[in-house]
């Protein structure tokens, strides 16, 4: 399985945008790149897929570069209510999800 | 995407007894997968819960502890054997599902396990 690698924690005031960005060197061919969303006592909640270049849904941005050994996680203008822990994924359909440890989101007026 | 369900939502229970956790999806699903949060964590898959067959176990758990059915594909047990303090977790239950020509996992919205 590919391991993913982010940052533990980030912080940023209302209105930014944010970028988490997720390593992932050993990415198999035939692997998607998935961002889920977490709050406390909740399930993790689908955000953004992708396999490469950019794909952007109501949510958020996704950015693979070619080599797809990463990929970028773009929240704009963030809310207070985007406090929560983003998980990086990678997995082949089929197969279930190889979870990073989480980026830890802290949104602050 | 799916409508994922589990029940209960959260147990206390007592070391040395078994508790089930249900999981239904609202649509007919062929994977569906069984993760383990423990507090502060990241998710570790338990198993792949196959339909008409015995469950797919990663390293590190096996079936007489956590023993899963899959009669249908909609519906799908975990039972936590013979727990222990060890076993409090948030155990969610995942289904895998075709959008637009994508496969995406969904998850259910987990049950909160607490073992005295």
């Amino acid at each position: 399985l590919a391991k993913t690698t982010q940052p533990i924690s980030m912080d940023s005031y209302e209105g930014q945008e944010v970028n988490i960005t997720c390593s992932h060197n050993n990415i198999a061919t035939n692997d998607y790149i998935t961002w889920y969303q977490q709050f406390p006592s909740q399930g993790p909640r689908f955000i953004i897929q992708g396999y490469k270049t950019k794909v952007t849904n109501e949510v958020a941005s996704l950015f693979i570069p070619a080599d797809r050994k990463s990929s970028t996680l773009s929240l704009p203008r963030v809310s207070l209510s985007d406090t929560a822990v983003y998980y990086c994924s990678s997995r082949n359909s089929g197969y279930a999800l190889n979870f990073g440890k989480g980026t830890s989101l802290l949104v602050t007026p | 995407s799916a409508v994922i369900s589990q029940k209960p939502s959260r147990d206390i229970c007592q070391r040395g007894t078994s508790l089930t956790i249900q999981c239904q999806v609202d649509s007919q699903v062929t994977m569906m997968f069984w993760y383990r949060q423990q507090p502060g964590q990241s998710l570790t898959l338990i198993a792949t819960a196959n339909q008409g067959s015995e469950a797919t176990y990663e390293s590190g758990f096996v079936i007489d502890k956590f023993p899963i059915s899959r009669p249908n594909l909609t519906f799908s047990t975990l039972t936590v054997s013979n727990m222990s303090p060890e076993d409090s977790s948030i155990y969610l239950c995942s289904v895998e599902v075709r959008t637009r020509g994508t496969d995406t996992q969904y998850f259910g919205p987990g049950t909160r396990l607490t073992v005295l």
